[in-house]
């Protein structure tokens, strides 16, 4: 089962940012929170990942409260190509990545 | 790099009819992964194998569905006999030894008729 949740749905207007929240209470203190999206008929896209410090990468920032119990995966000027599925996932050593249901992301002009 | 590839990218079939998807991953990855998508269930991990050994097949539906990795290069999936509740798409995904990202194909949309 996935160790994370999410918003089903969120809306954001193009060039402004998008924040998406996922909550992983349950996050033990080796393991990492990885962000994958997938655009609508495509495979999944790693986005970025984190342990406890704030990443950012040319796609988004990650931003993991100081506890790890939740982040928030930030795209700083959303456009229309960024409307897909975003997944959170807790991942430490194992070879399975379990996918939940995702935030869908829709971005308007 | 091409990235992993699948084949074919659709597949139409009727009910009992026997189906194989193909996979080729990122040369140099040493784990391979099979997920199947659905509305109903999302995307759910079949199998994975690391250095061509399968290694956990427990998300496998039932015997009707096989999977063979060969060689570092080559995977297959094998669906026989198919059946209208197969139908979905179907993702192959590859990692190396780190930072432990997998990379998706593009998936096979099978359609069971």
């Amino acid at each position: 089962d996935a160790k994370t949740t999410q918003p089903t749905s969120m809306d954001c207007a193009e060039g402004r940012a998008a924040n998406l929240p996922c909550n992983h209470s349950t996050i033990s203190g080796n393991e990492y929170v990885y962000w994958y999206r997938q655009i609508h008929s495509q495979g999944p896209q790693y986005i970025i990942h984190g342990l406890k410090n704030n990443e950012t990468n040319e796609m988004a920032s990650l931003i993991i409260t100081e506890d790890r119990k939740s982040s928030t995966l930030i795209l700083p000027h959303a456009t229309l190509r960024d409307t897909a599925v975003y997944y959170c996932i807790v991942w430490f050593n194992t070879d399975k990545l379990i996918f939940g249901t995702g935030t869908r992301l829709q971005v308007f002009p | 790099d091409a990235g992993v590839i699948q084949s074919p990218r659709h597949e139409v079939t009727e009910m009992g009819q026997e189906v194989t998807l193909r996979c080729k991953p990122i040369s140099g990855h040493n784990s391979l992964f099979w997920y199947r998508q659905t509305m109903m269930r999302g995307l759910e991990l079949l199998i994975y194998f690391n250095n061509n050994v399968p290694i956990d097949d427990s998300g496998m539906p039932e015997d009707r569905f096989s999977a063979k990795m060969p060689n570092a290069s080559f995977s297959t999936l094998k669906i026989q006999p198919s059946e209208p509740r197969d139908s979905a798409v179907y993702f192959c995904a590859s990692r190396g030894r780190a930072p432990y990202e997998q990379y998706f194909g593009p998936g096979t949309r099978l359609t069971v008729t």
